[in-house]
């Protein structure tokens, strides 16, 4: 079974413009979440998705967005990209929403979008 | 590879011994704790679980031990070889349903 895969590897964007970033889960899950990891903040919750709805929102500003298509697979949208957006994207995808401790729902990450905002 | 984390602790460990890996949590109320490795240019790979109504939970090579007395977590990792050399990082589910991670912590295997 295919793993959770992202898309672009790497960005290299500037300031003001905005971004698109693509995953597609693991085939039958469809819980999708987005985190963003820095050096300085670590591994932060953006938001996540299920049945195309988003189920939760980490803190993050409002130029950061996201949407989940019928066959699952996600989008996120940066905005006005900031010098402080650079970061490694991951997402991580689950048969049943994050929130659900049932065995076998584990979260499997992708290898992440390495955006670099110049 | 991706940086990690430029300030992260590390732990250096010589091939075969045991490792244990630390990690304080801070939501009392948190209910599931997970660990989990990334290594260079890869992200997060699930290693092992556990409820918070356990203290401990022991997979292949692994053992998680929780004290929710002093909201502690950790990580042991037994005969650690040079393929465990990466960044480990404990996540807990908070009573809003998010996973919240760690900082992370280093560890190096020397042969």
């Amino acid at each position: 079974k295919a793993g959770v895969t992202q898309t672009p590897r790497y960005l290299i964007k500037t300031r003001g413009q905005q971004v698109t970033l693509s995953c597609s889960p693991i085939s039958g899950h469809r819980s999708v979440s987005w985190y963003q990891q820095t050096p300085g903040q670590g591994l932060q919750f953006l938001f996540e998705y299920f049945s195309e709805t988003q189920r939760n929102k980490g803190n993050f500003p409002g130029r950061f967005s996201g949407r989940q298509f019928s066959n699952s697979r996600s989008e996120m949208n940066v905005s006005t990209l900031e010098l402080g957006d650079s970061a490694l994207y991951l997402c991580a995808s689950s048969l049943r929403t994050s929130g659900s401790i049932e065995i076998g729902n584990e979260q499997f990450f992708g290898p992440g979008t390495r955006l670099t905002v110049l | 590879g991706e940086s990690v984390g430029l300030h992260l602790p590390t732990l250096s460990v010589q091939e075969g011994d045991n490792s244990i890996i630390n990690c304080a949590y801070s939501n009392s109320a948190s209910d599931y704790f997970i660990w989990y490795k990334q290594e260079s240019g890869k992200g997060p790979q699930f290693i092992i679980d556990i409820r918070s109504n356990m203290d401990k939970r022991q997979g292949q090579r692994v053992t998680v031990l929780l004290n929710k007395t002093v909201k502690h977590l950790s990580l042991q990792i037994a005969a650690t070889q040079p393929g465990d050399s990466a960044v480990y990082f404990c996540a807990e589910r908070t009573g809003f349903q998010k996973l919240v991670f760690g900082t992370g912590t280093r560890l190096l295997v020397s042969p």
